[in-house]
């Protein structure tokens, strides 16, 4: 069966320092990933997708990089964080380009 | 461009009462139609999809949704609720052909005991 784990679980960072949130997925080959990003109380803004290893693309950056080193690992970074970058940020892999399946989340907390 | 709207915020019902949350959507092409649901502090788990057929689609936990094209809707119903389906719900809206997907601002549904 496949599973998706997320890591750190939660992070309280301060502004200006970097961020890196790591995913990966188990039990599924060539995966599409995703990343998105959950304003407390929000809905799910899209942020990245990537379809294969090396290859990412971008919906809306929010001053976000993310990078998919391996077929199964998706990183979301950032050298300076805003106070404007907490919230809820969620993974995601699909086979089908269509049906999504999420993984626990990491909290983010900007002070 | 495409977009989704959930027009309640929040929806209160009594355990046992039917619900409906209303979802609308707006895309040119032929959608793929989705309900998620979030509980406190986790992420997102699939109820049900619509890709084509049956207009009426079943999902887990007794909910389900109906596609009215000429209305761009796609409401999820369930006909008798439980306490433990206290939760925020997400309509979301994708296609065959693009790897991007449009949430709704969500209903959180709160049951009453």
């Amino acid at each position: 069966a496949q599973t998706i784990h997320q890591w750190p679980v939660a992070e309280i960072k301060a502004v200006g320092s970097p961020l890196s949130l790591g995913c990966t997925i188990k039990g599924k080959s060539s995966p599409n990933l995703y990343w998105y990003w959950q304003a407390t109380g929000g809905t799910l803004q899209q942020l990245f997708y990537s379809i294969t290893v090396g290859q990412v693309e971008s919906v809306v950056q929010l001053n976000l990089s993310a990078s998919r080193p391996k077929d199964d690992q998706f990183i979301l970074s950032t050298e300076k964080l805003l106070l404007s970058h907490s919230g809820f940020y969620l993974c995601a892999w699909s086979l089908d380009l269509v049906e999504q399946y999420f993984g626990p989340g990491t909290r983010l907390t900007v002070l | 461009a495409q977009s989704v709207t959930q027009p309640d915020a929040r929806v209160t019902v009594s355990e046992g009462a039917s619900l409906q949350l209303r979802c609308k959507y707006s895309y040119s092409g032929t959608p793929y139609l989705f309900w998620y649901v979030q509980y406190p502090r986790q992420g997102l788990q699939l109820l049900l999809k619509y890709y084509s057929g049956d207009p009426v689609v079943q999902g887990v936990n007794g909910f389900e949704a109906e596609f009215i094209k000429s209305n761009s809707s796609f409401h999820l119903r369930k006909a008798s609720v439980h306490w433990s389906d206290s939760a925020v719900y997400f309509c979301a809206v994708s296609s065959s052909n693009t790897n991007k997907v449009v949430f709704g601002t969500g209903t959180r549904l709160q049951v009453l005991p």
